[in-house]
């Protein structure tokens, strides 16, 4: 199985910030990674896919990096909408498995 | 735009077996390349896939559900299930379906829907 981590697990940051969240994999998965939005109680949404491509609608103050093990997601400019829990995810292997999300607050 | 919507119900009673319909609009469920997963959010965690089934037929499972878990298609109703067997209190769970799969991140998901194993 490939395990991904995530870190911080948690940050509080005010509007305007520059944010990263890094996702790390247990093996390499070349750039087969996602990032989701997921906002309370809603369904998570794609926002990046193959670790850097911005999915259609999605803001461009969203931006993903990275290959083989180590990949980050970067907020430009943090809007209070971003309030959310950001999820990693690969999808290289057969079984399909997601970090443990970043939670970002606003502060 | 595809849009995706689970039906089912909401509580189911111990070691009872769960089905779950996910209803594809927008889309045509058979187009080339196109897996369709199931995806669970336990309360307050984070996300478990499931399975998916490829728009062939074929199908994939997680291993720590495999012995419980199927999932089919009915491409005449443009729909995707989910059965998942001797369900227990550690199935309660919100339940998606979703577009993706294997090499394919999940684009389009479904509101969820909250399964609660209680008797």
């Amino acid at each position: 199985d490939i395990q991904l981590t995530q870190s911080p697990s948690f940050l509080s940051a005010s509007v305007g910030d520059r944010v990263t969240i890094t996702c790390r994999a247990s093996q390499g998965i070349s750039t087969y990674l996602a990032w989701y939005q997921q906002q309370p109680g809603k369904a998570p949404n794609l926002l990046i896919y193959a670790a850097s491509t911005l999915q259609s609608g999605v803001p461009s103050r969203f931006s993903g990096s990275g290959s083989g093990t180590e990949f980050t997601l970067t907020i430009s400019s943090l809007q209070p909408e971003d309030f959310a829990t950001y999820y990693c995810q690969q999808f290289k292997d057969y079984l399909l498995t997601f970090g443990p999300g970043t939670k970002v607050d606003i502060k | 735009q595809v849009q995706l919507q689970e039906s089912g119900p909401g509580l189911v009673q111990p070691s009872q077996t769960l089905s779950l319909t996910c209803t594809v609009s927008g889309g045509s469920i058979y187009s080339g390349g196109d897996y369709w997963s199931w995806i669970r959010q336990h309360p307050g965690k984070g996300l478990e896939w499931i399975g998916h089934i490829y728009y062939s037929g074929s199908t994939s499972y997680n291993p720590s559900l495999k012995s419980r878990v199927s999932i089919s298609v009915d491409t005449s109703k443009h729909q995707f299930s989910l059965r998942l067997t001797s369900l227990t209190a550690a199935d309660t769970a919100v339940y998606y379906c979703a577009r993706g799969g294997r090499l394919n991140p999940f684009d389009f998901w479904g509101q969820g829907t909250l399964v609660t194993v209680s008797s």
